[in-house]
């Protein structure tokens, strides 16, 4: 079946630096991808979305200028995390729609641990 | 404006069966998704359904109205396994997901 991949896993890193996160689909064209966090035992929040080729649509109440959106190819979509701050420790996890358009795929996910 | 409600907890037996409730309003409809999500771990995908009815996959079932703006997941023979948060989604006509806050299903022995 479809996959899609996210790395890192899991990444610690200093306030202040900045953490890009990969999300991959292996076997499948991905048009449309999202991004989204949550934190424990708190619903997914969709933070933006991404279509390949074009710039990041952002829910309201996220930074685009702190979540850096990349959407080069049809099977990668990056989030860049700008100058993190602790309050941005949580599980950011993609998901991406292939041309079918009807079903979607999650990533693993990655914890983001800024200390 | 688009709303999905379901359960916040059910609580059942091991080798018992569970129904968890989905309504949702959108502004048009591509499909219903379940999806799986263990503590600490992403989403995992369960059913999609766009017709009505009854779509069965092994002991997970789901159920679609369209009509009445109403779905269900259906667990049977539960395992300690399944204890899980389980995610209601509804793909609106722009094909975007509006979720439920999900419903934790605890599973006792």
């Amino acid at each position: 079946g479809a996959v899609v991949s996210q790395h890192p896993s899991w990444v610690i890193c200093k306030s202040g630096t900045s953490v890009k996160i990969e999300c991959r689909s292996l076997d499948f064209q991905a048009t449309t991808m999202f991004w989204y966090r949550q934190f424990p035992k708190q619903s997914l929040m969709l933070m933006a979305t991404s279509n390949e080729g074009s710039k990041a649509t952002y829910e309201q109440g996220v930074e685009k200028d702190k979540f850096l959106i990349n959407h080069a190819s049809l099977t990668l979509s990056t989030l860049t995390v700008t100058s993190a701050h602790p309050e941005d420790s949580s599980f950011y996890i993609c998901s991406a729609r292939g041309l079918a358009g009807n079903t979607i795929y999650f990533g693993e996910g990655s914890w983001l641990t800024v200390v | 404006g688009q709303n999905i409600d379901q359960p916040t907890e059910m609580t059942a037996t091991e080798g018992a069966i569970v129904q968890i409730n989905c309504t949702y309003q959108t502004s048009g409809f591509n499909g219903l998704f379940w999806y799986q999500q263990h503590a600490g771990e992403a989403p995992t995908f369960l059913s999609y359904n766009v017709l009505d009815g009854l779509e069965e996959k092994g002991r997970f079932s789901s159920f679609l109205s369209r009509s009445k703006g109403y779905s269900y997941l259906l667990l049977k023979e539960l395992q300690m396994k399944d204890s899980a948060s389980y995610l209601c989604a509804a793909m609106d006509s722009n094909y975007q997901l509006i979720w439920g806050a999900g419903t934790k299903l605890i599973i006792k022995p």
